[in-house]
């Protein structure tokens, strides 16, 4: 079993849909990190939670230490959003690891 | 600021060639990354420095890759000889503090022939 585990792997949806991405890790950690990759191959770091909710326009990552999960919502999706989403963690001797990400496709 | 500053953006070579990575944080930012990207493992960190310092460098694959920061500023990634396995995206990331959101470069697409 993977340490880092993500839901869905693919997700298509419609524009202006919510969306819904989960984290859920196995090991202890000191924090989370969302991640955004293009198409074009760009990484663009999004959250960084240790605990309870941040929000950056229209997303919002939550992230409940006690149930080792973490969620990434976008509210009114929209075709730009589509990209490869990834959860990573890392622990006290700060070994990240790697969710193998969920590909998002909104479709206008 | 301009961002972390990766070059080249793209380098094709043949193998058994050297190839130097380049890297320019962010300025001020005291941590600096080096990770590798393939499709079959994802995202690996290779190695990461605090204030031009490694840290840790138990993700580099083998003696064939090495990584040196002279300076807060610059940072180099090093694989002598390449190998057409080292064929990946590059990517470089710099952040205030170990834990603090990580900004990522453009990466640079090795290919070794």
């Amino acid at each position: 079993k993977n340490e880092v585990e993500q839901s869905p792997q693919n997700l298509t949806a419609q524009e202006e849909e919510f969306i819904t991405i989960n984290c859920s890790y196995s090991v202890g950690i000191s924090a989370l990190h969302w991640l955004q990759q293009h198409p074009g191959g760009g990484i663009v770091s999004l959250f960084m939670l240790s605990s309870g909710k941040k929000k950056h326009g229209r997303l919002i990552a939550t992230i409940n230490i006690q149930e080792k999960h973490s969620s990434l919502h976008i509210t009114a999706s929209h075709p730009r959003d589509s990209a490869v989403y990834i959860c990573a963690v890392s622990g006290s001797n700060y070994q990240l690891i790697w969710g193998a990400g969920t590909k998002l496709i909104i479709k206008p | 600021d301009a961002g972390v500053i990766q070059s080249p953006r793209h380098e094709v070579t043949e193998m058994g060639q050297e190839v130097t990575l380049r890297c320019k944080p962010i300025s001020g930012h005291d941590y600096l990354f080096w990770y590798r990207q393939t499709m079959m493992r994802g995202l690996e960190l290779l190695i990461y420095f605090n204030n031009n310092v490694p840290i840790d460098d138990s993700g580099m694959p083998e003696d064939r890759f090495s990584a040196k920061m002279p300076n807060a500023s610059f940072s180099t990634l090093k694989i002598q000889p390449s190998e057409p396995r080292d064929s990946a995206v590059y990517f470089c990331a710099s952040s205030l503090f170990r834990e603090e959101t990580q900004y990522f470069g453009p990466g640079t697409r090795l290919l070794v022939l």
